[in-house]
This record gives structure tokens, C-alpha cells and sequence, in this order.
């Protein structure tokens, strides 16, 4: 295992479409998380599951974002209908149960929506 | 509710100098703390954290910081700067014994000249 894993790479995409990120964690871990970075600033929490559970999210996260993890391992974040704001790089981490020895974050997906 | 505040947006230093890079939290709980770094297109690692033991922590690289709970800071520093340095810093906050997720403060862009 090499680590946390972010697919696509970059993703171009006009207004108003829906694009799918997918994440796969560290198989030892069974917390995973999503975060949103803008340019400029630090990265902001979105979502977390526990295994399949999403145990937490964020006011950030619209009703036009939805994330899964169906089995516990990997995850997708969906945008339906995107605007120019959700521009950003999203990024997927994971950690062990309580997250004592930090989260490892994966290189992220950049999202431009035109 | 938790937070960091990265006292500086950006730091330069000489080859050669020391490095200083200011954060304070806020937390209603024994945080647990971390400094992050993110190189251009890359993934965020981390640097070291804390975690309620030894109140000075050493990280990978030769950083170190030191918990000051009186003062609520959680300062990141290294003896010498070297040229690989050059990233973005964040410092980040986890509180109820890493039970929430990380909260992200700005970061603090270092640059090192020559």
C-alpha cells in the first residue's frame, strides 16, 4: 500500500455538470475525510466517514455535494450541477480511529469548472 | 469550536538562519496539534504533532516545536533554514483526543533566499 490515492489527477468541466472524484484511503485505516483548498488558504473540512458511516459534515458541504463510502474502503465525492465556485482542490486523507498520529492526505483532485 | 491563527502570511529567512513560523489555537479541549507541510504540487505531509506528551516535539527534516499551553502557541522552528524549506506551513488543531477532524489554520508561506 502506497499511500492515499486521488482519482483524476485534474478535472476540467463546464458549468452546470456533475463530476465524480474517487478516493482510496490506507487499507489499515477506517476513517476517511474530504477537504476543499482554494488558493491561498488552508484546507477546509467537508466530510468524514467511520468505515461505511459518514459521521460528520460540514456547513460547507451544499446539497449539491454527496459523498459515499459503501463498503468502507474507498470513497467518491459527487458535485451535481457545478458552478465556478466549487473551483478548487479537494483533497481525501485517512487516518486510524482517532487520528492520533495525524491524517495522510492524498495529492488531491483540482477541480476547474469553466 | 477550535481554531488555529498563523500569526504570519508569509516569512522569508536566509540560507543558513533560523526559522520561525507563529501559531496560537483556540480549543475548549486538550488539543492535539500538528504542523503540516504542502511543496508546490505536492501533498500535504506531516511534520510533527503533539499529542499531550512531551510538551517539545521533534519533527522530521530537524523542525521542532514546542506546546506552550500558558500562552496557547504551538511555534514551529528549525536551527538552520536550508533551501528545500521553501513550502507552505500549517498549523493544525485537533481537539477531543483527535475525535473531531483537523482544523487548518491559513499557513504561513516561508521563502529562503540564498
Amino acid at each position: 500500500d502506497t499511500g492515499v490515492s486521488q482519482d483524476p489527477r485534474h478535472k476540467i468541466t463546464k458549468r452546470g455538470q456533475n463530476v465524480t472524484f474517487r478516493c482510496d484511503p490506507i487499507s489499515e485505516h477506517n476513517r476517511l475525510y474530504w477537504y476543499r483548498q482554494t488558493l491561498g488558504q488552508g484546507p477546509e473540512f467537508l466530510t468524514y466517514f467511520q468505515n461505511e458511516a459518514q459521521l460528520e459534515k460540514s456547513r460547507l458541504l451544499s446539497d449539491r455535494f454527496s459523498a459515499e463510502r459503501p463498503k468502507g474502503s474507498f470513497s467518491t465525492l459527487e458535485i451535481q450541477r457545478t458552478e465556478q465556485g466549487d473551483s478548487a482542490m479537494y483533497l481525501c486523507a485517512s487516518s486510524s480511529e482517532g487520528g492520533f498520529d495525524g491524517y495522510t492526505f492524498g495529492s488531491g483532485t483540482r477541480l476547474t469548472v469553466v | 469550536a477550535q481554531s488555529v491563527t498563523q500569526l504570519d502570511s508569509h516569512v522569508s529567512v536566509s540560507e543558513g538562519t533560523p526559522v520561525l513560523l507563529r501559531c496560537n489555537y483556540s480549543s475548549s479541549y486538550s488539543p492535539s496539534l500538528f504542523w503540516y507541510v504542502q511543496h508546490p504540487n505536492k501533498g500535504l505531509q506531516l511534520l510533527l504533532k503533539y499529542t499531550s506528551a512531551a510538551t517539545l516535539v521533534k519533527g522530521i527534516n530537524g523542525f521542532e516545536a514546542e506546546f506552550k499551553k500558558s500562552e496557547t502557541s504551538f511555534h514551529l522552528t528549525k536551527p538552520s533554514a536550508h533551501m528545500s524549506d521553501a513550502a507552505e506551513y500549517f498549523c493544525v488543531v485537533s481537539e477531543n483526543s483527535g475525535n473531531t477532524p483537523l482544523v487548518f489554520g491559513k499557513g504561513t508561506r516561508l521563502s529562503v533566499i540564498a
